[in-house]
């Protein structure tokens, strides 16, 4: 079966750190993957997506992600986390079609 | 450009009452989804529209939801009669292709409170 898993319910990290969250999918074929990021209150915004091509992804606020075969994963990556990085982060798969397959999600918290 | 939008933001109703979610998706986007989030479940797809026609519906939970398009700028998803189970936050988001690489964009949610 067709699925996305985040390993992570909960990460911290200290502003400045370096911060990757883990995502590993389930799929016949290579999915379409993204991450969105859910601030509270708010609904999700993307942040950047995978469909095929250069396996390392730029996205916005200055996030990347590498979408890695061998290991069926698409970590999500900064090298230096601000503290309005706080939010919670979803993995997301699609086949093709319009249905997508979100994460549980991974609540970032940013330790001043 | 303005996003999704999503009326009301925050709705408290008390159980057997009815319901009604409303979304304005982006203009031009001809797909438009329904999702519920709530705790236990995480993000769950109730309905898929596309040209304003319903295509899977196949997550609606049961007879009590409803939803509808009667046009491409507008959406309502209506729970009658509510139930406290059926407090969650609802999503509408739209995309253009309607297809997998199609960015879905959400709207900022409806958070239900069912007393």
């Amino acid at each position: 079966a067709q699925s996305v898993t985040q390993p992570d319910i909960h990460i911290t990290v200290s502003e400045g750190a370096s911060l990757e969250l883990r995502c590993n999918y389930s799929y016949g074929a290579t999915p379409y993957l993204f991450w969105y990021v859910q601030s509270p209150g708010q609904g999700l915004q993307l942040l950047l997506k995978y469909f095929s091509g250069d396996t390392l992804v730029q996205g916005i606020k200055g996030f990347e992600a590498e979408f890695k075969r061998s290991q069926s994963s698409f970590n999500l990556r900064k090298p230096s986390v601000h503290w309005s990085d706080a939010a919670e982060y979803f993995c997301a798969g699609s086949s093709g079609t319009y249905k997508y397959i979100f994460g549980t999600g991974t609540r970032l918290k940013v330790l001043a | 450009d303005a996003g999704v939008i999503q009326s009301p933001r925050h709705e408290v109703t008390e159980m057997g009452q009815e319901v009604t979610l409303r979304c304005k998706p982006i203009s031009g986007h001809n797909s438009l989804f329904w999702y519920r989030q709530t705790m236990m479940r995480g993000l769950e797809l109730l309905i898929y529209f596309n040209n304003n026609v319903p295509i899977d519906d196949s997550g609606m939970p049961e007879d009590r939801f409803s939803a509808k398009m009667p046009n491409a700028s507008f959406s309502t998803l209506k729970i009658q009669p509510s139930e406290p189970r059926d407090s969650a936050v609802y999503f509408c988001a739209s995309s253009l292709a309607g297809r997998g690489e199609g960015e879905q964009f959400f709207g900022p949610g409806t958070r239900l409170t069912v007393l």
